[in-house]
């Protein structure tokens, strides 16, 4: 069973740069796509950026300019940097599989269980 | 980018009185390719249907898709306490992805 981990600093300073990553295990980082979202305390979800196996990445045109998600097929991980970072960028990220293999245009499954990012000095 | 509305945004049932979460999109789904999570408190999103009307694996048939087109309905019958969370609907057939806002139900 595919087990989702994020990982990265609990705290960043505005105008520094956020970096996470979320391991893999139980499972084959190919041929998948491999997604990351994020929920501000207390409100809903927004979808960051998903990148494929290959390394062909997809972003949020309302954070593209910030973002760059990258893959380490050889450690089963792939990564989030989201530079510029102000208070708005405080949430919880997750990281995420999409269902199918190769499938571009699909849902969510599994989850991983999270990490707590806050933006402040 | 298409905007989904959840209605209502929260609602309070007894335990076996039916759910009815609407999911309403400002543009035709591509495909029908709308899912439905459930998040209870301090735990990450869990897929209950995709593909608008197919069930997760793992996930009680008291759990149902439905709709087409703009208009998508997640329906628990049945509800018991342990589906009090948060559902969410997201679209995943035209990139950026998006997600509605969510409706809280309470049982």
């Amino acid at each position: 069973q595919v087990r989702l981990v994020e990982s990265g600093p609990g705290l960043v300073r505005p105008s520094e740069t956020l970096s996470l990553t979320c391991i893999m295990s139980g499972g084959s980082i190919s041929p998948y796509y491999w997604t990351w979202i994020r929920q501000p305390p207390g409100k809903g979800l927004e979808w960051i950026g998903s990148i494929y196996f290959s390394g062909t990445t997809d972003y949020n045109p309302s954070l593209k300019s910030r973002v760059v998600i990258s893959v380490d097929t050889s450690k089963n991980q792939f990564s989030l940097t989201l530079n510029s970072v102000t208070a708005a960028d405080t949430a919880l990220y997750y990281c995420a599989r999409h269902g199918e293999p190769a499938a571009r245009y699909n849902w969510f499954d599994p989850w991983g269980q999270g990490t707590l990012v806050t933006v402040s000095s | 980018e298409i905007v989904l509305t959840q209605s209502p945004g929260s609602l309070p049932l007894s335990p076996g009185e039916r759910a009815t979460l609407s999911c309403r999109a400002s543009q035709t789904i591509t495909r029908n390719y709308l899912a439905w999570y459930q998040q209870r408190p301090g735990q990450a999103p869990r897929l209950l249907i995709f593909d608008a009307s197919s069930r997760a694996t793992g996930v009680s048939d008291r759990f149902s898709g439905s709709g087409s087109g703009r208009d998508f309905t997640l329906t628990i019958s049945r509800p018991e306490p342990g589906d009090s969370a948060v559902y969410y609907c997201q679209q995943y057939g035209t990139s950026p992805y998006t997600f509605g806002q969510g409706t809280k139900l309470e049982i």
